[in-house]
């Protein structure tokens, strides 16, 4: 069983710039879900994505959007970098339709300069 | 929105003591409660899982208890080792409706030798 794989492990980028960031679901799941996790915070949930369609979403502007493929991998893209943005981006995948719990990758650290 | 505090946020003990976690929420539609440990550079792994039609579920060391009326929840740890020392999130979500789970700031735990 493969687990929940995240690229790139860290990233560097300046204000303003925009930022693309990847998730590889576990096998046999169909929902990936994208957190933002500050030092010293917990995972603050910014969306879901269920069959390809967005299915919930936290308190993040829209300059945060995502997309899921249809071999259920995940791209999170943040517009118009932040200093604020600087965390730990992490993704956890799911089966849909039942009450199972969520699987985590290690995430991607994304320092904004 | 839903509302999750987590106490304390260090806890230290001594090898082969017991631990306790304790997590209030604020949304009484939340059903499912999840705990996680994180440990350092990784994304968290989930440890246990309570459902709201359950009081209490135990894995080997570790038990969650669930009080819907009061609306808290707690983790606890039996005989804790060195290994056990990480961070611990609590999260609530509402699973069937709109999902956007919420999770607590987090308990460093440090178990000494």
């Amino acid at each position: 069983e493969t687990g929940v794989t995240q690229s790139p492990t860290h990233l560097i980028k300046t204000r303003g710039q925009q930022v693309t960031l990847r998730c590889s679901s576990q096998s046999g799941h169909n929902t990936v879900s994208w957190y933002q996790q500050a030092l010293g915070q917990g995972p603050q949930f910014i969306f879901q994505y269920y069959r390809e369609e967005e299915n919930g979403r936290g308190n993040f502007p829209p300059r945060f959007s995502g997309l899921q493929f249809p071999n259920y991998s995940s791209e999170l893209n943040v517009n118009a970098l932040e200093l604020d943005d600087s965390a730990l981006y992490l993704c956890a995948s799911s089966w849909q339709g039942e009450d199972q719990p969520q699987h985590f990758g290690d995430g991607t650290r994304l320092s904004i300069l | 929105g839903e509302n999750v505090e987590q106490h304390p946020s260090t806890l230290s003990v001594q090898e082969g003591d017991s631990a306790v976690i304790k997590c209030t929420y604020s949304d009484s539609a939340s059903n499912y409660f999840p705990w996680y440990k994180q440990e350092l550079g990784k994304g968290p792994q989930l440890i246990i899982d309570i459902r709201s039609n359950v009081g209490e579920k135990k894995d080997q060391r570790i038990a969650v208890t669930l009080n819907k009326t009061a609306k808290h929840f707690s983790l606890h740890i039996t005989e804790t080792q060195p290994e056990d020392s990480a961070v611990y999130f609590c999260a609530a979500s509402r699973v069937g409706g709109s999902y956007i789970p919420t999770f607590g700031r987090g308990t460093s735990l440090i178990v000494h030798p």
